[in-house]
């Protein structure tokens, strides 16, 4: 069975600087898809950032960006130039191609400190 | 263009009463979730629906039933509340599900059952 593992359950970054998420997770199939999503206080959560396991190309959103290492099984999320509204929970997940189902990770508390 | 809506936003129930929880999207996804998030634990898929008129179980359906109404509604029902259901559920939809599209989330519905 899948699992995804974020092994730091909170993180802070002060405004204007870079910080790193990590995930990790397992699996033996071989085209599936790695999601980021936020989860502000408000409780809504929205997508990220999204990666297909078949591009090498890491994925890129203004100041979202990811490291995605496929033999590793390893999919950080970089936050570059961090701002005030990024404090939220992050959430890694995952899903194999051609099924309906997401696997997440526990989440990652970010806080970003003025 | 609400996107998912979820009623009620808060509940309590007393151990044993039954309620349902009612989704609705206005995007004609064709997919739909049931989630609940625990501190500790991220979200896990209680049940979903990959189309019209089809519902399968989760990771953790016991306890629960669904009915996809129309392609708009997926409802989530406790027949028998209990103290181990107190979470907060939330609701998503996919235009697809089985590629890699994105999980559009509700705002959440917080249940304490005591």
């Amino acid at each position: 069975a899948q699992t995804v593992t974020q092994s730091q359950p909170e993180m802070s970054v002060q405004e204007a600087e870079t910080v790193t998420l990590s995930c990790t997770y397992d699996t033996s199939e071989n085209n599936y898809y790695l999601f980021w999503y936020k989860q502000p206080p408000s409780r809504q959560m929205i997508l990220v950032i999204r990666q297909e396991a078949y591009k090498q190309q890491n994925a890129t959103e203004n100041r979202f960006s990811v490291n995605f290492q496929k033999a590793a099984k390893s999919f950080s999320l970089k936050i570059s130039d961090s701002q005030l509204g990024d404090t939220a929970m992050y959430f890694c997940a995952f899903q194999e191609r051609g099924t309906y189902k997401y696997i997440f990770g526990t989440g990652t508390r970010l806080k970003v400190l003025a | 263009n609400a996107g998912v809506t979820q009623t009620p936003k808060f509940q309590v129930l007393k151990t044993g009463q039954s309620m349902t929880l009612q989704c609705a999207q206005d995007m004609n996804h064709n997919s739909m979730y049931w989630y609940r998030q625990d501190p500790g634990m991220g979200l896990r898929l209680i049940y979903y629906s990959a189309s019209e008129g089809t519902t399968d179980k989760g990771e953790v359906p016991n306890g629960y039933n669904v009915s996809r109404l129309n392609k708009r509604e997926f409802s989530l029902r406790l027949e028998s509340a209990a103290p181990s259901q107190t979470s907060v559920y939330f609701c998503a939809s996919s235009p697809r599900g089985s590629e890699s599209y994105e999980q559009y989330f509700g705002p959440g519905t917080r249940l304490t059952v005591t």
